[in-house]
C-alpha cells in the first residue's frame, strides 16, 4: 500500500521560515494536499493541489510538490501557526494521509 | 453557512455496532464526494471511506467489510454504518466533503469508544 512520510517534529523561531516535507514514491506525479490541525479542533485545508490556497488561507503558507517529495512552507511563522501539519494524497481510489508533523514555533 | 454536524458517537461493546450521522447545510451531499476520516486519540487522521455522486464506495483495508457509507438525499445527510466494533476501532470520526482532490470541508466530529 502507498505510503507517505513526514517527520514527527519541527521547530522553528517567529518570523522564520518552516518547512514540513512529505515522501512518498514519485508523489510528484499526484497532487498533494496539506492541513493544519490544532489541539481540539478538526483539521482545515491549507494547501490544494500542490499549491493552491484556499480562501483564507494566509498567504505566508505556500506548497510545492516534485519527485519524491511535496513540501510545506510557511513564511514569517507565527505563534498562531503552532499546530500538527498533515500531507495527503490519493493513490488511485484510496486516500493516504502522511503521519503528520509537530511544528513547534519557539 | 457551509458545515456538517456529525452525530452517533457513543460508548460500544465489541462486537457491537452503530450508525453515524453526517449533517449538511449549505450544499448538497449528493453532489459532492464525501468521506468519514477517523483520528484514534493521540494519532494522526487515517482515512475510513469515500462515497461518490455516481454512488460508488470505497472502503480503507482496516474497515473493508465491516464499514458500510450511505446518503439519504432527502435528508441530505451523510451515513456510516460500523459493525463487528473492535477496541481499535476507537476515534473521532469526522465526515468532510473532498473538492479538488482535498477535504475541504469538516464536521466537528463524533468520539467512538468501542470497550467493554
Amino acid at each position: 500500500s502507498y505510503e507517505l512520510t513526514q517527520p514527527p517534529s519541527v521547530s522553528v523561531s517567529p518570523g522564520q521560515t518552516a518547512s514540513i516535507t512529505c515522501s512518498g514514491d514519485k508523489l510528484g506525479d499526484k497532487y498533494a494536499c496539506w492541513y493544519q490541525q490544532k489541539p481540539g479542533q478538526s483539521p482545515v485545508l491549507v494547501i490544494y493541489q500542490d499549491i493552491k490556497r484556499p480562501s483564507g488561507i494566509p498567504e505566508r503558507f505556500s506548497g510545492s510538490n516534485s519527485g519524491n517529495t511535496a513540501t510545506l512552507t510557511i513564511s514569517g511563522t507565527q505563534a498562531m501557526d503552532e499546530a500538527d501539519y498533515y500531507c495527503q494524497a490519493w493513490d488511485g481510489s484510496t486516500v493516504v494521509f502522511g503521519g503528520g508533523t509537530k511544528l513547534t514555533v519557539l | 453557512e457551509v458545515q456538517l454536524v456529525e452525530s452517533g458517537g457513543g460508548l460500544i461493546q465489541p462486537g457491537g455496532s452503530v450508525r453515524l450521522s453526517c449533517a449538511a447545510s449549505g450544499f448538497t451531499v449528493s453532489s459532492n464526494y464525501m468521506s468519514w476520516v477517523r483520528q484514534a486519540p493521540g494519532k494522526g487522521l487515517e482515512w475510513v471511506s469515500d462515497i461518490y455522486t455516481g454512488g460508488n464506495k470505497y472502503y480503507g483495508d482496516s474497515v473493508k467489510g465491516r464499514f458500510t457509507i450511505s446518503r439519504d438525499n432527502s435528508k441530505n445527510t451523510l451515513y456510516l454504518q460500523m459493525n463487528s466494533l473492535r477496541a481499535e476501532d476507537t476515534a473521532v470520526y469526522y465526515c468532510a466533503r473532498k473538492v479538488h482532490d482535498g477535504f475541504d470541508i469538516w464536521g466537528q466530529g463524533t468520539m467512538v469508544t468501542v470497550s467493554s
